[in-house]
């Protein structure tokens, strides 16, 4: 079975440039999730959708850092103007029902950000 | 002050130990609580999760919620080396947000 698929794996980007990454979540699952991942820590919270509803993007590093679901599926994580500091694994990961705790996260292999 | 706290770690085992994580968190409405293992340059894979008071079992692991101390660990049992990696406690408290804490590194010596 599919399961969550990110691209590209790998991004180098060079520093003021803007980078896109994709997210394709399991089918039918309503909620998603982007996280940050910086070497030796846990996940960081950037953003949640619920269908294409932007919920909460209160960890949204900075304005440079946008994202969108606009037809409640595949998402994009866009930053511009990347910096060293955006250097990170971004996680996407999805859930098949909102609103309930116990509904595991399912992650995707992520796409490793480097930026020179 | 993080929501979720966990030590670092390395935590080594000898092969056929029991090796025991630990993790806190802060937010006394968080409802339901799950353990992920991540292998060096992959992503997080649920190993189990946990929502009611005392022991969940699944094979080798086990579970273990104490709401009141605020606290969940992970047992595995008959540690293999298979099982070296990061383990990553997670907490979600009810609405959708999850956070994470650091992970423990765990090494299973043959």
């Amino acid at each position: 079975g599919a399961g969550v698929s990110q691209s590209p794996r790998y991004k180098v980007a060079k520093r003021g440039q803007d980078v896109a990454l994709r997210c394709d979540p399991i089918s039918g699952h309503v909620s998603l999730f982007w996280y940050q991942q910086a070497l030796g820590q846990g996940p960081e919270f950037l953003t949640y959708f619920q269908n294409e509803a932007q919920l909460d993007k209160s960890g949204l590093p900075s304005d440079r850092f946008f994202a969108e679901r606009p037809e409640g599926s595949v998402s994009t994580l866009k930053i511009q103007r990347t910096q060293q500091e955006d250097s990170a694994v971004y996680l996407c990961a999805s859930s098949p029902r909102p609103g309930q705790g116990n509904s595991p996260l399912h992650f995707g292999n992520g796409t490793r950000l480097t930026v020179t | 002050q993080k929501e979720v706290e966990q030590n670092s770690g390395p935590l080594s085992v000898p092969e056929g130990a029991i090796a025991s994580l630990n993790c806190t968190y802060s937010d006394q409405g968080s409802q339901s609580f799950f353990w992920y293992r991540q292998y060096s340059g992959k992503s997080p894979e649920l190993i189990m999760f946990i929502y009611s008071n005392g022991d969940k079992e699944d094979g080798r692991f086990t579970a273990q919620l104490n709401k009141a101390s605020q606290y969940v660990s992970l047992l595995i049992r008959d540690s293999q080396p298979s099982d070296s990696a990061t383990y990553l406690c997670a907490v979600n408290m009810g609405n959708d947000q999850f956070y994470f804490g650091t992970g423990t590194s765990l090494t299973v010596i043959p």
